[in-house]
Order: C-alpha cells, then structure tokens, then sequence
C-alpha cells in the first residue's frame, strides 16, 4: 500500500523559471492537500483541492502559483517566475473522503525546491 | 483565522525522562488537534490526534490533553528514546473546518541517552 508520492524530491530552479511539483495521494483518496515550509518554520497551509475541484486556496500566493487536481493523474503544484523566497519544502497530503468528520492527512515526503 | 503558538521551540530530555510541549490555539471553533512528529528530511507523521469531545487522549508512552476552555493542548511523552528525538508540531483546524490545518512552528526534541 503506497504512501502519498512526490516528485520530484529535490528541484532546483533559477529565478524566473517554472517549478511543476507532482502528487499522487494514497490508494482510494480523493482529498489532496498543499503546504510549505519554510526552514524552521511550520507547515502553512496552501490549497485544498478534490478531484477536478479547487475547495479552498486561501493559503496560496494570488500570483504565479496555481494548483490543479485532474480527473486522470497527479496534482500539480505549479510556481511561475520563481523567485528566491519561493525556496522551501514543498509537502502533499492526502485523506479519504469520509464526510464531515476531520480526517487524517497523510502526508508525502515533500519536494524540496531551491531557486538559485 | 487561526493562530497556533507552540512551546517551547527546543527541548532536551535525559533518555527515560518525560517531554511535555504545549500548544495554544486562538479559535474557539477549533475541535480537532493532531500531532505531528517530523525526523531530519522526513515527512511529518500523525502520531497522536484529539477531538474536542475528551479532554485526554493516550497511546502507551504518548498522550495529549486538552482544555477547551484555556485554548491549550499539550503533548506529553514518557519514558522517553533516543528515537523520540525529532521535531514536533502541534495543529487545530481552522475556522471550523474539517480540513485546514494551521500548524505551531514545532518544537526540536532531543533525547540524549
């Protein structure tokens, strides 16, 4: 049974380049979730998505990062135009689609993501 | 929104002493509070989790306590391992949801044997 999988684990960038960071949650959910951390900070919450749906992206930066969630595939964390205060780890979470009730977010082993 | 304050950012046990972390929340709608444990370049891993339903919650040398009314939960290990040291975050849903997590800023555990 396959954990959350990321990839790539490490991505370097320079500045002004794309990042495209890739989800695939746990067998048989359907919740994914994105957050950052920075060094020696928390996670902070970035998006929430389900399949083909954006539920909340409140946490996300209004320009140059877009999340999407398609029918068929992994999710994609997509950063334009990185900038050097883009660089942190990256982290996917998944949980199951049990209603109303707070559910475990498992979480991937993040892509670390470095602009240079 | 939510607003998690975790103490404290260090904390360094001699091996078979207890750790203790507590956590504030500032959102009286908050009723879920998981614990996660993250090892250097690891991924972060529920270890522990609490609902606004009890008050005290534990799984053999873990446990977490909650006061609904002063807004604080708190994480205690016993006994603990040189294995136990890794950092460790506190975190409540946010606005009532039930999924945005708002997350403390951890707390680096070391355990010296």
């Amino acid at each position: 049974n396959a954990g959350v999988m990321q990839n790539p684990r490490h991505l370097v960038r320079r500045r002004g380049q794309e990042a495209r960071l890739r989800c695939s949650p746990m067998k048989g959910h359907s919740h994914v979730y994105w957050y950052r951390q920075l060094p020696e900070e928390g996670l902070k919450f970035m998006v929430y998505l389900q399949k083909e749906n954006i539920i909340d992206e409140s946490g996300m930066p209004k320009e140059r990062f877009s999340a999407e969630f398609p029918k068929e595939g992994p999710s994609i964390l997509r950063i334009q135009q990185v900038v050097r205060g883009d660089s942190a780890a990256y982290f996917c979470a998944s949980s199951a689609p049990t209603g109303a009730l707070n559910n475990e977010q498992f979480f991937g082993p993040g892509t670390r993501l470095t602009v240079l | 929104g939510e607003n998690v304050e975790q103490h404290p950012s260090t904390l360094s046990v001699q091996e078979g002493d207890s750790a203790v972390i507590k956590c504030t929340y500032s959102d009286s709608a908050s009723n879920y509070f998981p614990w996660y444990k993250q090892e250097l370049g690891k991924r972060p891993q529920l270890i522990i989790d609490i609902r606004s339903n009890v008050g005290e919650k534990k799984d053999q040398r873990i446990a977490v306590t909650l006061n609904k009314t002063a807004k604080h939960f708190s994480l205690h290990i016993t006994e603990t391992q040189p294995e136990d040291s890794a950092v460790y975050f506190c975190a409540a849903n946010s606005g009532g949801s039930n999924y945005k997590l708002t997350f403390g800023k951890g707390t680096l555990l070391t355990v010296n044997p």
